[in-house]
């Protein structure tokens, strides 16, 4: 089946510093990803819609100067966490729907930012 | 997009039955529902689909009545390992809205 894969699985950084996750669809092509953040025992919050050639749509009160998208091809779509705080740290997720459309949303195995 | 309403947690036993309902009282009419499950530090995985009536698969079965503003997730006798989070998703494909609700935090007991 349609596989998303996600890199790093986990980061630990300098405050200050940037970070950047890559999101795979492996043997499919994904005009849209999805980009999600999720703290301890709470739900996934879509943060953005990125969108293979164009300018990503983010959410109300995310910041897209902080986390930058960036869908450069039909296979990859990364997102940048700039200047990263502590407050920064979560689990990031991505997503791309599923080619058939009969299996709703692929989902990458997340990544886990820590920032110190 | 439809909103979702879903039990905050449910315990059951392992062999159990079980089943979590969720509402959705403002599904439109191309919206599909979709049901994902989540473990600690993973990404949810697809469970089932499903546009009304009953769709079952070889993990769950989902059960839609006929106003589709409810489903219900079957797990026919579970096990520890479906200890997770259960979300439950209404929409349309080519809306491409996928915003999760608070889910349903399933604890299997032996």
């Amino acid at each position: 089946g349609a596989v998303v894969s996600q890199h790093p699985s986990w980061v630990i950084c300098k405050s200050g510093t940037s970070v950047k996750i890559e999101c795979r669809s492996l043997d499919f092509q994904a005009t849209t990803m999805f980009w999600y953040r999720q703290f301890p025992k709470q739900s996934l919050m879509l943060m953005a819609t990125s969108n293979e050639g164009s300018k990503a749509t983010y959410e109300q009160g995310v910041e897209k100067d902080k986390f930058l998208i960036n869908h450069a091809s039909l296979t990859l779509s990364t997102l940048t966490v700039t200047s990263a705080h502590p407050e920064d740290s979560s689990f990031y997720i991505c997503s791309a729907p599923e080619p058939t459309g009969r299996y709703g949303y692929t989902f990458g195995s997340g990544t886990r930012l820590t920032v110190v | 997009l439809a909103k979702t309403t879903q039990p905050i947690s449910m315990d059951s036993y392992e062999g159990q039955e079980v089943n979590i309902t969720c509402s959705h009282n403002n599904i439109a009419t191309n919206d599909y529902i979709t049901w994902y499950q989540q473990f600690p530090s993973q990404g949810p995985r697809f469970i089932i689909q499903g546009y009304k009536t009953k769709v079952t698969n070889e993990v769950a079965s989902l059960f839609i009545p006929a106003d589709r503003k409810s489903s219900t997730l079957s797990l026919p006798r579970v096990s520890l390992s479906d200890t997770a989070v259960y979300y439950c998703l209404v929409g349309d494909w080519n809306n491409n809205d996928m915003r999760f609700g608070a889910g349903t935090r399933l604890t299997v007991k032996p």
